[in-house]
């Protein structure tokens, strides 16, 4: 079973709805990150959390909202879908350990390629 | 403001061709430096950590070095199987890690 699951895979919607796209890790991780993924461009932050209770944007948070329901939940809501959102969404996770002098890697999901007409 | 830059946008290769993909960064305060790959439709897959000038990683065909801004994937003898976008990304002081845009490399048999 993977370790980073993401749902819907694949999500066609109009512009104006809202749609909530969630990711569940089984790692055991504490930081959890939504990026979204556009031709031609890197992965851009969209919102990121290093522990239940702290949530942070990243650099393209206008029109999205965020839920770390769990330490395993980290769900990614669009209020009002535009069709500039469309894009390959992506969630990953990454663990700290305490006193650790480097920076541990992101374990990336699946992805979700979400369609607003 | 930072930025990570990777060169060249896409690389077409024999089976057996040895190439090299930069990443080059003006990110300040650097505190580590990935290299993922990405199959199509599929997630980042880590490759490679590096946290300081003249530090080496390898990984089969792959080997990644890293100055004080820049770092290499040399690719050595590549196989069609390593047909892939390979992504950088540079970790920030503010605990951010920011993304390349990618080289999409092609290998034929």
């Amino acid at each position: 079973d993977a370790d980073v699951t993401q749902t819907p895979r694949n999500r066609i919607t109009k512009t104006g709805k809202r749609i909530m796209l969630e990711c569940s890790q089984t790692k055991g991780h504490d930081r959890m990150y939504w990026y979204r993924q556009d031709p031609g461009l890197g992965l851009q932050l969209i919102y990121y959390s290093f522990d239940v209770k702290d949530i942070n944007k990243g650099e393209i948070s206008d029109g999205y909202s965020v839920s770390r329901q769990a330490q395993a939940k980290f769900s990614l809501s669009l209020e009002s879908a535009i069709p500039n959102q469309t894009a390959l969404y992506f969630c990953a996770t990454s663990w700290t350990e305490p006193g650790q002098r480097g920076i541990n890697e992101q374990f990336f999901g699946p992805g979700t390629r979400l369609t607003v007409l | 403001e930072d930025q990570v830059t990777q060169s060249p946008e896409a690389l077409r290769l024999q089976e057996g061709e040895s190439s090299s993909l930069n990443c080059s960064y003006t990110v300040s305060g650097l505190r580590g430096l990935f290299w993922y790959r990405q199959d199509p439709g599929k997630g980042p897959e880590f490759l490679f950590t590096l946290y300081s000038a003249g530090e080496e990683k390898e990984k089969e065909r792959l080997k990644a070095t890293l100055t004080k801004k820049e770092s290499f994937l040399h690719i050595t003898a590549p196989k069609p199987e390593d047909s892939a976008t390979y992504l950088c990304a540079v970790l920030d002081s503010w605990g951010k890690l920011q993304f390349g845009a990618g080289t999409q490399v092609v290998v034929t048999p």
